[in-house]
């Protein structure tokens, strides 16, 4: 069964500082990588996702992330943090064509002002 | 635009009582799931529906049931609930099937069972 790891599950950095998250997984085929993001009281929501062609693709709120395929690994960065991202950071992924989404267990990032 | 609901928000429930969680979306989506949120897992899933009448089984079905006779809607049903299905449950929705699309989530029911 396919698996998704995500590392330091808490994270705790202030204001301007850079943000990295990352994201492992375990399946040899071809994969659909998604991060989702879940503010305080919001429904979770797409950040950004990656199924093809430039390995470093930009989301919304300055994000961005890295496939890096040989690495199985599909990294989470932003320059710089604003309060506003605090939140839970969820990486995703599903074996092309399979829309059967496996969660990692996700990252919990408060930025402090 | 009510995009996608979940009712209750907010359930307690006594062990061996039968619950029932409701999905409804209003973008007409083909597929429909369920996870369920737990600290130190993450989301897993439980069921999915490509379409009405077609569901099957995720990662975590054990104890639930589903149903989907109508293409907007989508209900978990616990036939017996047990402490261990203590959970935040999200319903989510997406238009096609490749795997490339969004997934859009509700805003989740929590559920605690006494």
């Amino acid at each position: 069964a396919q698996s998704v790891s995500q590392h330091n599950h808490h994270v705790i950095l202030s204001e301007a500082a850079s943000l990295e998250l990352g994201c492992n997984y375990s399946y040899g085929g071809t994969v659909n990588l998604f991060w989702y993001v879940q503010y305080p009281g919001q429904h979770l929501q797409l950040l950004l996702k990656y199924f093809s062609g430039d390995p470093l693709v930009k989301g919304i709120k300055g994000f961005e992330a890295e496939f890096i395929k040989s690495k199985f690994s599909f990294n989470l960065r932003k320059p710089s943090v604003q309060w506003s991202d605090t939140a839970e950071y969820f990486c995703a992924v599903n074996p092309y064509g399979n829309n059967r989404l496996a969660f990692g267990k996700g990252n919990q990032v408060v930025v402090i002002p | 635009d009510a995009g996608i609901t979940q009712s209750p928000r907010y359930k307690i429930t006594e062990t061996g009582r039968q619950v029932t969680l409701m999905c409804h979306q209003t973008w007409s989506h083909s597929y429909m799931f369920w996870y369920r949120q737990d600290l130190g897992h993450g989301l897993r899933l439980i069921y999915y529906s490509a379409a009405a009448d077609i569901t099957d089984k995720g990662e975590v079905p054990d104890g639930y049931v589903v149903s989907r006779s109508k293409t907007e809607n989508f209900p978990l049903t616990l036939e017996s609930a047990t402490r261990s299905q203590t959970s935040v449950y999200f319903c989510a929705s997406s238009d096609q099937g490749t795997g490339q699309e969004t997934q859009y989530f509700g805003p989740g029911t929590r559920l605690l069972v006494l």
